[in-house]
């Protein structure tokens, strides 16, 4: 079965700095991947997808992730955080095994971005 | 502005109640999806329906029943709920059919937040 492990619970960042989120794969087939922003109060937003296309995949609000397939990595980098950065994170994986014709996520345990003046 | 509309935002019910959660889509999305949400907490799939069919249900207690009505709502009926059924309601869409299609983002809504007294 597939899988995502998100390294670390809570990020703290400088207004300014760059940030990284950290999320690995387990896989027996090449993976869907998937970066979720949760906002407090809110659902989740998709940032950004890789689907077996080009290995760097940019998305909204300046968020790009890098597929690196022998890293078994799918993190999540922006160059210049902003304040209203600060959310909750989601990597998530398709289960491609299903043959369902539609997707079902795993989900990480998610990375609180904190953003400080 | 999310696509999915969810309706009530808050719902505060007691234990012998009965409610029901609100879910529309017009994205033409035919796989639709119920999650619950706990505090700090990835969410958790509770239902997938696919072309109006229920095609997963993982293993949730009889006092959450769903419906879907037509291709673009989403109901979630409760009845008798518990304290720890607390929680945000979150319902998603996303495009289905073929195999291919697990690769497609699920799109979701704001949730509601329950609170059992």
């Amino acid at each position: 079965a597939q899988s995502v492990t998100q390294l670390g619970s809570h990020v703290s960042v400088s207004e300014g700095a760059l940030v990284l989120l950290r999320c690995n794969y387990s896989s027996s087939v090449p993976p869907y991947l998937f970066w979720y922003v949760q906002y407090p109060n809110q659902g989740l937003q998709l940032l950004l997808k890789y689907t077996s296309a080009a290995t760097l995949v940019k998305g909204i609000n300046g968020f790009e992730a890098e597929f690196k397939k022998s890293e078994t990595s799918f993190h999540l980098t922006k160059p210049s955080a902003h304040m209203s950065d600060a959310a909750e994170y989601f990597c998530a994986v398709s289960d491609r095994g299903m043959n369902s014709g539609y997707s079902t996520l795993t989900f990480g345990k998610g990375t609180m971005l904190l953003v400080s003046p | 502005d999310t696509e999915v509309t969810q309706t009530p935002k808050h719902l505060v019910m007691g234990m012998t109640n009965k409610k029901s959660l609100k879910c529309e889509q017009h994205m033409g999305h035919r796989a639709m999806y119920w999650y619950k949400q706990k505090a700090k907490k990835p969410p958790e799939l509770m239902f997938v329906y696919s072309y109006e069919k229920l095609s997963i249900n993982e293993s949730v207690p009889s006092r959450f029943s769903p419906e879907c009505p037509n291709s673009s709502l989403l109901n979630l009926h409760l009845h008798a709920l518990q304290p720890e059924d607390s929680a945000l309601y979150l319902c998603a869409s996303s495009q289905a059919g073929t195999a291919s299609y697990s690769n497609q983002p699920q799109h979701f809504g704001d949730g509601t937040r329950l609170s059992i007294l």
